[in-house]
C-alpha cells in the first residue's frame, strides 16, 4: 500500500535551517511529484511548491521563493524539503503529499512534521 | 496568490444536505477544471474527497459530490452523519502553474 512517511518534530531557532523528509514506499516513486503543503496552528493549508520524482523539476510559491528547496533521492524514494532562514510565522505542520503532476490533486498524504521556530 | 474564499462555518442535523462554497477568479477556480477538496479531522492530515471538480477517490462516500459554475466551486454533502464533522477546505490549480487553497470550512453535524 502507498505510503508517506515523514521525519520527526523539530524546534529551531529564528534564523536558522531545517530540512523534512518524506519516505514513500508502495509505488514507483519516479512515475509520480510530492507536493509539500504546511498548515500553521489553528490555521488553514497552504501550498508550498511541487517537484517532480521524475526529472527535479520544481515549482515553489511565490512567498517562498529563494528560501525553500525540494529534493529527491530515488534511489531511496524519499522527497526532502529545506527551509532556511526560519521566522517564527514559518512554525506550522508540514506535509508532503503525493501527485502525479504539477496540476493533480493530492490522493495520499504524509502524517505531518512540526516544525516550532522559537527562541 | 489570494486563498479562495469559503464560509468559515456550515452546520446541519444528520440526514440533511449541506452546500460548502469556494470562491475564486478566472485565473484559478474559473480558468480550469482542476478543483480538489479535502477533508481534515483535528490532528489528521488531510483526505482527498472530490479532484478535477466533481470525481470521486476510490473508497469516498458517493454521499459526496462536487460541481462547479464560474469562478465557485461547491461541495455537496447528502445524508449528513456525525462522522462528516470535520473542516473542509477547497483547492484549485492556477494560471501561474500552483495552487491554492481556500481559508477552510468548519462543518458541525448538529
Amino acid at each position: 500500500q502507498v505510503q508517506l512517511v515523514q521525519s520527526g518534530p523539530e524546534v529551531k531557532k529564528p534564523g536558522a535551517s531545517v530540512k523534512v523528509s518524506c519516505k514513500t514506499s508502495g509505488y514507483t516513486f519516479t512515475s509520480y511529484g510530492i507536493s509539500w503543503v504546511r498548515q500553521a496552528p489553528g490555521q488553514g493549508l497552504e501550498w508550498m511548491g511541487w517537484i517532480s520524482a521524475h526529472n527535479g523539476n520544481t515549482n515553489y510559491a511565490q512567498k517562498l521563493q529563494g528560501r525553500v528547496t525540494m529534493t529527491t533521492d530515488t534511489s531511496t524514494s524519499t522527497a526532502y524539503m529545506e527551509l532556511r532562514s526560519l521566522r517564527s510565522d514559518d512554525t506550522a505542520v508540514y506535509y508532503c503529499a503525493r501527485a502525479e503532476y504539477s496540476s493533480s490533486w493530492y490522493d495520499y498524504w504524509g502524517q505531518g512534521t512540526l516544525v516550532t521556530v522559537s527562541s | 496568490q489570494s486563498a479562495l474564499t469559503q464560509p468559515a462555518s456550515v452546520s446541519g442535523s444528520p440526514g440533511q444536505s449541506i452546500t460548502i462554497s469556494c470562491t475564486g477568479t478566472s485565473s484559478d477556480v474559473g480558468g480550469f477544471n482542476y478543483v480538489s477538496w479535502y477533508q481534515q479531522h483535528p490532528g489528521k492530515a488531510p483526505k482527498l474527497m472530490i479532484y478535477d471538480v466533481s470525481n470521486r477517490p476510490s473508497g469516498v462516500s458517493n454521499r459526496f459530490s462536487g460541481s462547479k459554475s464560474g469562478n465557485t466551486a461547491s461541495l455537496t454533502i447528502s445524508g449528513l452523519q456525525a462522522e462528516d464533522e470535520a473542516d473542509y477546505y477547497c483547492s484549485s490549480y492556477t494560471s501561474s502553474s500552483t495552487w491554492v487553497f481556500g481559508g477552510g470550512t468548519k462543518l458541525t453535524v448538529l
